[in-house]
């Protein structure tokens, strides 16, 4: 069965600093892996997935993420921090299909520092 | 991109009353339906897979009589929190699978 872990419950940033939040995953083959951000009471919103190819992967907003395969790791990155990206971030990953079911890590909280 | 609809967005129910979740895929099929359970300042937890045409599959603790899933259609599956108690209260997420999983919006569920 696959796992998630997030290493940092909390992260403070400066706004126009850069971010990384940390992501490792458990899974015995190549998971498909994902990055969520949600805002207070909100729901999540997709910010980037892997699922094969090119290791750096793109995403909306600004963020991208590495799968690096020898560390299980799928760090998500973002060059200069808006105070709007202060929000939850939850890595998340799944199994070798697309229907397998995903498992969330226990999330990241992202502040900004004006 | 593919859209899932949950609804309500909110629910308040009184104690020991039933409230039925509903969660669709707009413009897409779903063999494969997720539930999920956050509790507040928490991660979400898979609460069930739903397969259309089957019985749900739960994760271990979740309890299977309490929480009823129906997945009869393979737009529609729903979520049925029956006899409500105030640890009940949680936010509720559905996650339908296409070509790869969406999730839904969300239902606020608060047992009064």
């Amino acid at each position: 069965a696959q796992s998630v872990t997030q290493p940092d419950i909390h992260i403070t940033v400066s706004e126009g600093a850069s971010l990384e939040l940390r992501c490792n995953y458990s899974y015995g083959a190549t998971p498909y892996l994902f990055w969520y951000v949600q805002s207070p009471g909100q729901g999540l919103q997709l910010l980037l997935k892997y699922f094969s190819g090119d290791t750096l992967v793109q995403g909306i907003k600004g963020f991208e993420a590495e799968f690096k395969r020898s560390q299980s790791s799928f760090n998500l990155r973002k060059p200069s921090v808006h105070w709007s990206d202060a929000a939850e971030y939850f890595c998340a990953v799944g199994g070798g299909r697309r229907d397998d079911k995903i498992i969330f890590g226990k999330g990241t909280r992202l502040h900004i520092l004006p | 991109g593919a859209v899932v609809s949950q609804h309500p967005s909110r629910v308040i129910c009184k104690s020991g009353t039933s409230v039925k979740i509903e969660c669709r895929s707009l413009d897409f099929q779903a063999t494969t339906m997720f539930w999920y359970r956050q509790f507040p300042k928490k991660s979400l937890m898979l609460m069930a897979t739903s397969n259309e045409g089957s019985k749900a599959t739960y994760e271990q603790g979740v309890e299977k009589d309490k929480f009823l899933i129906n997945h009869a259609s393979l737009t529609l599956s729903t979520l049925t929190v029956t006899s409500a108690h105030p640890e009940d209260s949680s936010f509720y997420i559905c996650s339908a699978v296409g070509t790869e999983a969406f999730f839904g919006q969300g239902t606020r569920l608060t047992v009064v």
